[in-house]
């Protein structure tokens, strides 16, 4: 069965730093393509970041570019965000979710979420 | 860029028909699209993958009454027989080649009435 478990989250105050993981199970890692998505409160889902398979290409939203950056460690099946100076609206639930094999690169696996708040 | 665009909102009554509908900006009508699911305070969830020809493969677990179809730029999702489970947001995704990132819709709130 695949799982994905972030962890991480937290509240933070204007320009501090956090860093986000996920910890993946039930498929072989180092095969797929990962992002994390957010959603504000309130609001629809937005792709932030993804990371090729061996972390040779990595590709951002242009919100978070400079800000962000997203890694893993396949050794231990583990994805990570490092988020740093936080803005407010950079409030949301960030899921980890694996990319599928298909061409679009959909999710077709997502985890539970782990909320990070920016507020002084 | 594709843009997805979905209806905010939609109603249907229990044990009915619901067809929800994703449409592809311009230039972008032969896209491939990802319907998901999200229940009310849970992650999402993946329902299937969807072509222009109209085929649909769908994620692991998800119910009969679940299906997709295609017309020109639109994209839908129809969910028959509702349950009162069903009540959710809707999302569907596509890919942008340029960012090399996801796209989503704005999703689509499906009550049960």
């Amino acid at each position: 069965e695949v799982q994905l478990v972030e962890s991480g989250g937290g509240l933070v105050q204007p320009g501090g730093s956090l860093r986000l993981s996920c910890a993946a199970s039930g498929f072989t890692f180092n095969n797929y393509w990962m992002s994390w998505v957010r959603q504000a409160p309130g609001k629809g889902l937005e792709w932030v970041a993804n990371i090729k398979q061996d972390g040779s290409e990595k590709y951002y939203v242009d919100s978070v570019k400079g800000r962000f950056t997203i890694s893993r460690d396949n050794a231990n099946n583990s994805l990570y965000l490092q988020m740093n100076s936080l803005r407010a609206e950079d409030t949301a639930v960030y899921y980890c979710a694996r990319d599928s094999r298909a061409v679009t690169r959909n999710k077709d696996y997502w985890g539970q979420g782990t909320l990070v708040t920016v507020s002084s | 860029q594709p843009v997805l665009t979905q209806s905010s909102s939609a109603s249907a009554s229990l044990g009915s028909s619901v067809k929800l509908t994703c449409t592809l900006s311009s230039g972008h009508s032969s896209y491939i699209i990802a319907w998901h699911q999200q229940q009310p305070g849970k992650a999402p969830r993946y329902l299937m993958k969807l072509e222009g020809s109209g085929s649909y493969n769908k994620g692991s677990g998800v119910p009969d009454r679940f299906s997709g179809s295609s017309s020109g730029a639109d994209r839908y999702l129809t969910i028959s027989n509702l349950q009162s489970e069903d009540e959710a947001d809707y999302y569907c995704e596509t890919w942008d080649s340029n960012t090399h990132g996801g796209v989503f819709g704005g999703g689509t709130k499906l009550t049960v009435l």
